[in-house]
């Protein structure tokens, strides 16, 4: 069964200090692994798209990694704009178009 | 351009009321996808329409739960009869044709409260 677990479930940092957010996935058959920001009360929002280990998209402060077990999502410098909880979520050959999310880490910088 | 709208925000009900739920896509975008978050837990799958037909509704949890999409446009879901555990917040999505590059256009949601 396709599974993905991130961690930390929660992480707070100050504005300023990079840090890396991890995904663990376990799926047959990668057809993408994606990377949705949600803010509070409010949709998932695009983020990226990786389909091979070795891999990485970039935006703003913002980067994604992709290996054959996990992805990072790593953030740079980050501003307390960037609070908000981080999703990642796979598709599979078994998946048809549905996406598997995470349970997502929430993200706090402080300024 | 308009995002994809969903109506109610919000709503309570007793157990075994019904609920209807609608989602209105971006113009244009033939994948529809219904999601949901029950408290404490992940976002889950319950269908996909590609305009007006059901290409995978395996997520869908019980024969309570009837989701429609008419003339390919909006889309509604009934719950019917409502349990406790229906509660949580019900995402719509959109996507335009053509292949599948996991970016989906999320609602806000319609959060649903069972009492």
């Amino acid at each position: 069964e396709d599974q993905v677990t991130q961690s930390p479930e929660a992480l707070r940092l100050q504005e300023g200090e990079s840090s890396s957010l991890n995904c663990s996935y376990t799926v047959s058959g990668l057809r993408g692994l994606f990377w949705y920001r949600q803010d509070p009360g409010k949709g998932p929002e695009f983020l990226f798209t990786l389909y091979s280990a070795g891999e990485e998209k970039e935006k703003e402060r913002l980067k994604a990694t992709l290996t054959k077990k996990e992805s990072f999502l790593h953030i740079t410098a980050p501003k307390p704009e960037d609070s908000a909880t981080y999703l990642c979520a796979v598709r599979g050959m078994d998946s048809s178009y549905k996406l598997i999310f995470g349970s997502g880490t929430r993200l706090l910088v402080r300024p | 351009e308009a995002g994809v709208t969903q109506f109610p925000s919000h709503s309570v009900i007793e157990k075994g009321q019904t609920v209807t739920l609608r989602c209105d896509p971006i113009s244009g975008h033939d994948n529809l996808y219904w999601y949901r978050r029950v408290m404490g837990k992940e976002i889950k799958f319950l269908l996909h329409f590609v305009k007006e037909s059901k290409q995978d509704e395996s997520g869908m949890p019980n024969n309570r739960f009837l989701a429609e999409r008419t003339g390919g446009t909006y889309s509604t879901l009934k719950v019917q009869p409502a349990e406790l555990e229906d509660s949580g917040v019900y995402f719509c999505a959109s996507s335009p044709k053509g292949p599948h590059t996991g970016e989906l256009f999320f609602g806000e949601g319609s959060r649903l409260t069972v009492l």
